[in-house]
């Protein structure tokens, strides 16, 4: 079975501080995909990014970038000089591609607040 | 492309009382998904649908039932509703490997 932990539930930084957001995945299969969405107070989900297992390359976005590191098996996310509007709930997900449907697996998600 | 919407936003249900959660997508997705979403916890899967007539199991089916007749349109149906099912439902569809999510539906029973 396919499991997503990311230990830290909250997390307070004062802005314009780096912060990074743990993700640790567990699955058996060899082709997968590994995301980040990010849920504001509103409420919706934001897609962010989106890894799969055969491309280890860190991604960058602006402030954002992500480190992919199968031998760990984790997928974290880098927040770089943070700002109010980063305040949301983050969640890292895992896509089991086997068979005809791909089905995610959430992690409990870290709710970041930046403050001023 | 309105993308994936969910009626309604909110809905206070009685104990015992059915309804169907509306999610409709204009994008001609053959994938759809139902997820729900319990207070500080992650989205888990409900039910999930392959293409019209076609729908199958996630991990959190119990007390759920779904149809899926067209393309567009993947309905949640409850119909004993119990206050373990208060939650945030969020519906989605797949294109490639991105899930496009609805703004989601508030239910609370009691």
């Amino acid at each position: 079975a396919q499991k997503v932990t990311q230990a830290q539930t909250e997390i307070s930084v004062v802005e314009k501080e780096d912060v990074t957001l743990d993700c640790v995945y567990e699955t058996r299969d060899t082709t997968y995909y590994l995301f980040w969405y990010k849920q504001p107070p509103s409420g919706e989900l934001v897609f962010l990014i989106r890894r799969n297992s055969f491309d280890e390359q860190n991604e960058i976005s602006g402030r954002y970038s992500w480190n992919f590191q199968k031998s760990t098996s984790s997928f974290n996310f880098t927040i770089t000089a943070s700002q109010v509007v980063d305040s949301a709930v983050y969640f890292c997900a895992l896509s089991e591609e086997t068979g005809t449907a791909s089905k995610l697996t959430f992690g409990t998600g870290t709710r970041l607040q930046v403050t001023l | 492309n309105a993308g994936v919407t969910q009626t309604p936003k909110f809905r206070i249900l009685k104990i015992g009382q059915s309804m169907t959660l509306q999610c409709t997508q204009d994008m001609n997705h053959n994938y759809m998904y139902w997820y729900r979403q319990d207070p500080g916890m992650g989205l888990k899967l409900i039910y999930y649908s392959v293409g019209a007539g076609i729908t199958d199991k996630g991990e959190v089916p119990n007390g759920y039932n779904v149809s899926r007749s067209t393309t567009e349109d993947f309905p949640l149906r409850l119909e004993l509703a119990a206050p373990s099912q208060t939650s945030v439902y969020f519906c989605a569809s797949k294109r490639g490997y991105e899930q496009y999510f609805g703004p989601g539906t508030r239910l609370t029973v009691t």
